[in-house]
C-alpha cells in the first residue's frame, strides 16, 4: 500500500545510546516531518524538510538530527538518547500544494 | 506563533447521540487550514476533516462536520450518530500559510479522549 513507512515500530535504548529512525514515503510528496507525541501534549514538530536537500528545526529539535537522504527518505537520529526522549515518534509527508498529510504508524521509543 | 487549544481532556457520549469536540485556535495569519485527526488505541493518525480559512461553508465528511466560527476562532468537530468505534483520541490541528513559508507545518492541540457508551 502507498503511504509512509516507519521503522522500527518499537525500540528500547539505554541512556547514551544512539539510533536512527527511518521514514520513507512513496507518494512523491515534497515535504516531510518528524513529530513526537507525549501524553497530554499532542504532537510537537521536531524537524521538517520542505523539499529534498533542505531541513529546518521545529518546536523541539534539541537532541535530534535529521537527514533528507532523497525525496523519499527522511531519517531522525538520536545521538545520545536521554529518558526525556521516551515518546512516540511520527513521520509524516505532504504535498505543499495540497492539504493532504499522510502519517506513518509511529515508533514507540523507550529510553531507560 | 500559532496555538491550538482543546479544553476537554475527556468526553463521554451515548451511542447514536451527537457529540461536539471543542477547538479554538490563535493565529495572526489570514490564510490557514484546520484539521481534525482521530487516533484510535492502535495509535495511527486518521485524517477526518479539513476546513480552509477562506471556505465559506462548514466542511462535512459523512458523520463528521466542522463548526467553523472564524470570528471566534473556533473549529469544533461534530460527530453525529456516535458509534462504539468512534472511541478514540481526537486532535485538532492548524496549518498556516503565511507568505508560503510555513511549509505545511501542523500545530496540534492536546487532544480530547472520546468514549462512546453502548
Amino acid at each position: 500500500n502507498a503511504g509512509v513507512t516507519q521503522t522500527p515500530k518499537f525500540q528500547v535504548l539505554k541512556t547514551g545510546q544512539s539510533m536512527t529512525l527511518q521514514c520513507a514515503q512513496d507518494m512523491n510528496h515534497n515535504s516531510m516531518y518528524w513529530y513526537r507525541q507525549d501524553p497530554g501534549m499532542g504532537l510537537r514538530l521536531i524537524y521538517y524538510s520542505a523539499s529534498e536537500g533542505t531541513t529546518d528545526k521545529g518546536e523541539v529539535p534539541n537532541g535530534y538530527n535529521v537527514s533528507r537522504l532523497n525525496k523519499r527518505e527522511f531519517s531522525l537520529r538520536l545521538e545520545s538518547a536521554a529518558p526525556s526522549q521516551t515518546s512516540v515518534y511520527f513521520c509524516a509527508s505532504a504535498s505543499t500544494d495540497s492539504y493532504g498529510y499522510t502519517f506513518g504508524s509511529g515508533t514507540r521509543l523507550t529510553v531507560v | 506563533a500559532q496555538k491550538i487549544t482543546q479544553t476537554q481532556p475527556g468526553m463521554f457520549v451515548q451511542e447514536k447521540e451527537a457529540v461536539t469536540l471543542d477547538c479554538t485556535y490563535d493565529t495572526s495569519d489570514q490564510s490557514y487550514g484546520l484539521f481534525w485527526y482521530k487516533q484510535p488505541s492502535s495509535g495511527e493518525m486518521i485524517f477526518l476533516i479539513y476546513q480552509g480559512s477562506y471556505d465559506e461553508q462548514n466542511a462535512t465528511e459523512g458523520r463528521y462536520s466542522l463548526n467553523f466560527q472564524k470570528a471566534r476562532k473556533s473549529a469544533n468537530l461534530v460527530i453525529s450518530a456516535s458509534q462504539l468505534g468512534d472511541s478514540a483520541m481526537y486532535f485538532c490541528a492548524m496549518r498556516t500559510n503565511a507568505g508560503g513559508t510555513s511549509y505545511g507545518k501542523l500545530t496540534f492541540g492536546q487532544g480530547t479522549i472520546l468514549t462512546v457508551h453502548p
